[in-house]
């Protein structure tokens, strides 16, 4: 059984590019959170969807950002017109109907870098 | 809003010591908490679910133990192992909402 599995592991972009960011869930799974880390900081809440359903988005940027988790294929984090700032480890994180009793299992991050 | 602090930062061991991780929140009204561990580079790796209505869990090595009214958890690692060196973070997931608050994690590191 797979895990989440997360693509590219690593993505550069020049700034002004836009970065995509690809997340498959567990197996099973069909919530998928995003979350970003920043050094010496903790990991961020962004956004939980569902399939085919943004359920909170409180922790996204109003501006450049999106995500969408279609019914099929993987859950997609979208950046638009990346600046240094966005630099960061984005992790994405799964989990089971009735997730509130099953714990969260992640991915391996992208790393991204903004130059 | 819910904050996660865990102490200490960082925390250097001789192998085969027992240790103690502390994680404390804010809001006493949560769901459940987890620990994960984190590897140099990697994604977080989960050790331990705890229900709001239970008090410690148990996976080899590792017991975790919750005291919800005073906003408290603690991680304990028996007969530390230099393979045990990572980043220990724990997450709370409150009665509301859909999110996990992670605090910033202890670094452990097991000497040999």
């Amino acid at each position: 059984n797979a895990g989440v599995m997360q693509n590219p592991r690593h993505l550069v972009r020049r700034r002004g590019q836009e970065a995509r960011l690809r997340c498959s869930p567990m197996k099973g799974h069909s919530h998928v959170y995003w979350y970003r880390q920043l050094p010496e900081e903790g990991l961020k809440f962004m956004v939980y969807l569902q399939k085919e359903n943004i359920i909170d988005e409180s922790g996204m940027p109003k501006e450049r950002f999106s995500a969408e988790f279609p019914k099929e294929g993987p859950s997609i984090l979208r950046i638009q017109q990346v600046v240094r700032g966005d630099s960061a480890a984005y992790f994405c994180a799964s989990s089971p109907p009735g997730q509130g009793q099953s714990p969260l299992h992640f991915g391996n991050g992208t790393r991204l870098t903004v130059t | 809003k819910q904050e996660v602090t865990q102490i200490p930062a960082a925390l250097s061991v001789p192998e085969g010591e027992n240790l103690v991780l502390n994680c404390s929140f804010t809001d006493s009204a949560i769901y459940n908490l987890q620990w994960f561990r984190q590897d140099p580079g990697k994604g977080l790796t989960s050790l331990l679910l705890i229900q709001s209505s239970q008090r410690e869990q148990t996976s080899g090595r590792l017991n975790a133990s919750l005291d919800k009214s005073s906003g408290r958890s603690t991680l304990y690692i028996a007969a530390s192992q230099p393979g045990d060196s990572a980043t220990y973070l724990c997450a709370v997931r409150p009665d509301t909402g859909n999110q996990f608050y992670f605090g910033t994690g202890t670094s452990l590191t097991v000497i040999p």
